[in-house]
């Protein structure tokens, strides 16, 4: 099973800082198959980046991803107040599905 | 537009099972998997496993081995989850996702509590 390591736990920003979040996996991700979501209070995550670098569809492109192998980041370039939030990756490429134990982002 | 609607809350006692719908529209309903995902009370996802639409294969994550079951009817476009045995470690937040690059979209979750 590959696990993944969230970094940090919790990140406190303010609107119009540049974010930048860390998912590390215990062994290679098979062909990027690296996603990231945003999950707000009360909600269903979202997702935002598949492929370690492609945007899902109606994301923002202040969302952007980057990263292979075992390294992966998400960096969002200018926080908007929607923004804030708990964001998750997982690994889709090989059994079992995985997920990070996600990071706060939070208004500083 | 793709949707995934899933069934009410649910309150069920230890030892009971509860099965979970997810209704899907929008799209051809065996085109993709369906993944099923939980969520605890503050806590993070936690990824159950996956069907096959099309042909009903299912892969289950070894913790539920032996308690989760996923089905499906491809009449009314609709996946089932039916967990069994259950215990107050399994009260959470239900999800199915549709399975494409990433888990695309999601129903709205389904609130199962277990509790005497």
């Amino acid at each position: 099973e590959i696990v993944l390591t969230q970094s940090p736990g919790t990140l406190s920003l303010s609107p119009g800082e540049r974010a930048t979040l860390s998912c590390r996996a215990s062994q290679s991700v098979s062909s990027s198959y690296l996603a990231w979501y945003q999950q707000k209070p009360g909600q269903a995550p979202r997702l935002l980046i598949y492929g370690a670098s492609s945007r899902a569809t109606g994301i923002p492109d202040r969302f952007s991803g980057s990263g292979s192998g075992t390294d992966f980041t998400l960096t969002i370039s200018r926080l908007e107040p929607e923004d804030f939030a708990v964001y998750y990756c997982q690994q889709y490429g090989s059994s079992p599905i995985t997920f990070g134990g996600g990071t706060k982002v939070e208004i500083k | 537009q793709v949707q995934l609607v899933q069934s009410g809350a649910e309150v069920k006692k230890p030892g009971a099972s509860v099965k979970v719908s997810c209704k899907a529209s929008g799209y051809t309903f065996t085109s993709y998997d369906i993944n099923w995902v939980r969520q605890a009370t503050g806590q993070g996802l936690e990824w159950m496993g996956w069907m096959n639409p099309n042909s009903g294969n299912t892969g289950y994550a070894q913790k539920f081995q032996g308690r989760v079951t996923m089905t499906r009817n491809t009449s009314i476009s609709t996946a089932y989850m039916e967990l069994s045995s259950l215990r107050s470690e399994d009260t959470a937040v239900y999800y199915c996702a549709r399975g494409s690059y990433g888990d695309d979209y999601w129903g709205q979750g389904t609130l199962v509590t277990v509790s005497s």
